[in-house]
């Protein structure tokens, strides 16, 4: 397996515009997690998903991130307006759930200026 | 609010030296796992430790749950440089929810 795939590594936009991160799952990984990397804050858990459907989306920050899970292999995370501080670097793992351990992709490196 | 607390924040140190990093919570996990980071890649999993006084070895890693599996600790034996990295602790809580400690940066000098 190939592990978690995420797209694009790094993206650079403007103020206002939509964003949208892809994030293909682990084969066979029931839950699929969205979270958001930064110096100040750490690890922060955005969303979750079991089974395409989403848990919890308590840690999104606003109206302006959605996610959705259209399947068990593709899931995206979109932001519109984006603004600059959203910045961060945002991470998708997958897990067959949690006392199995996460696997993370590689992250989406996002700059709003 | 759970909270998983790391130290030390920061530790740079020598190529074989020892070191210790601990995971410490007032609140019971029914697992915990240890992640390395590098820089411009996500974390990845080295253990996970579900028992209370667990003690699990990887290579020179020796990783510890404590008894009342409220903390934890990593033990690094003749650290290298390959060790450098971002080491995050992460523990299951009763709500099957996944608690983050802030993390350790180590820098192992050659």
């Amino acid at each position: 397996d190939a592990g978690v795939i995420q797209s694009p590594r790094h993206e650079v936009t403007e103020m206002g515009q939509e964003v949208t991160l892809r994030c293909k799952p682990i084969s066979g990984h029931d839950y699929l997690f969205w979270y958001r990397q930064t110096m100040m804050r750490g690890l922060e858990l955005l969303i979750y998903f079991n089974n395409n459907v989403p848990i919890d989306d308590s840690g999104m920050p606003e109206d302006r991130f959605s996610a959705k899970m259209p399947n068990a292999s593709f899931s995206t995370l979109k932001i519109q307006p984006s603004e600059p501080r959203d910045s961060a670097v945002y991470f998708c793992a997958s897990s067959l759930d949690s006392d199995y351990g996460y696997t993370f992709g590689s992250g989406t490196r996002l700059t709003v200026v | 609010t759970q909270l998983l607390e790391q130290s030390p924040q920061f530790l740079s140190i020598q190529e074989g030296e020892n070191l210790t990093v601990y995971c410490n919570s007032s609140s019971v996990f029914s697992s915990l796992q240890w992640y390395r980071q590098e820089p411009g890649e996500g974390p990845v999993l080295l253990v996970t430790v579900v028992t209370g006084g667990e003690v699990k070895k990887l290579k020179r890693l020796t990783f510890q749950f404590g008894d009342a599996r409220k903390d934890s600790s990593l033990h690094i034996t003749a650290a290298q440089p390959g060790d450098t990295g971002l080491y995050l602790c992460a523990g299951t809580d009763s709500n099957y929810q996944l608690i983050w400690g802030a993390g350790t940066k180590l820098i192992i000098k050659p």
